[in-house]
């Protein structure tokens, strides 16, 4: 079956690195997501990676693809506390439609 | 402003009712989907719409929920006698629908079942 778990909680230090982890279970998938969603506003597209790359980076975010494990993790480089949100990674399922996982919600601490 | 929007925001109805709500895509995306969002918990998909064709409706969605898009552009999604379990927040995104376009989403509706 489709099933995305993420861990629910992160607390870290602003100025340090965050990495949030996602396991997925549908090997077809084409691509794979990192969504933001902040509270009242909706969710938005920070990064994807296709499923036959292994790394992406774009400025402060890095995306780890471990397809053998179906492991996803982001990395958050010098994170700030604009960056407390909760974060989804998202599979796509035939190219049609998006499975999110239960979120990791990131609290940033001065 | 030329994001999806979603319309209402937010409605509170009573159990038994039957709540509308619309969702206006981005103009030249052909890709409209429906997800829903309870609390703690990512969003599932419902349905989603090539243009004006129905392709696919998840398994949640039960025979009371109804989704159109009549010309391929704007969309509705209607729920009949509501429950409370129907609480949650309805969102909507669209693409241009070619593979692994970003869905855009809207900012949602929360509708209260009391």
């Amino acid at each position: 079956g489709e099933d995305v778990e993420q861990s629910l909680f992160l607390s870290v230090r602003e100025g340090d690195s965050s990495v949030i982890n996602c396991t997925y279970t549908d090997s077809s998938s084409t691509y794979l997501y990192w969504y933001k969603q902040e509270p009242g506003a909706g969710l938005q597209l920070l990064t994807y990676i296709f499923s036959n790359m292994d790394m992406k980076q774009d400025q402060r975010l890095t995306v780890l693809l471990n397809k053998k494990d179906k492991h996803l993790s982001l990395r958050i480089a010098d994170t700030q506390t604009g960056d407390s949100a909760i974060y989804f990674c998202a599979e796509d399922i035939d190219t049609d439609k998006l499975i999110f996982g239960t979120g990791t919600r990131l609290q940033v601490f001065p | 402003d030329t994001g999806v929007s979603q319309d209402p925001r937010h409605k509170i109805t009573k159990r038994g009712q039957n709540v509308t709500f619309r969702c206006d895509p981005i103009s030249e995306h052909n890709r409209l989907y429906w997800y829903r969002q309870t609390l703690g918990q990512g969003p599932e998909f419902l349905t989603y719409f090539q243009n004006e064709a129905q392709l696919e409706k998840s398994r949640l969605l039960s025979d009371r929920f109804s989704a159109e898009r009549p010309k391929g552009s704007f969309s509705t999604l209607e729920i009949q006698r509501t429950e409370q379990g129907d609480s949650a927040m309805y969102l909507c995104a669209s693409s241009l629908g070619t593979g692994g376009s970003e869905q855009f989403f809207g900012p949602g509706t929360r509708l209260t079942v009391l």
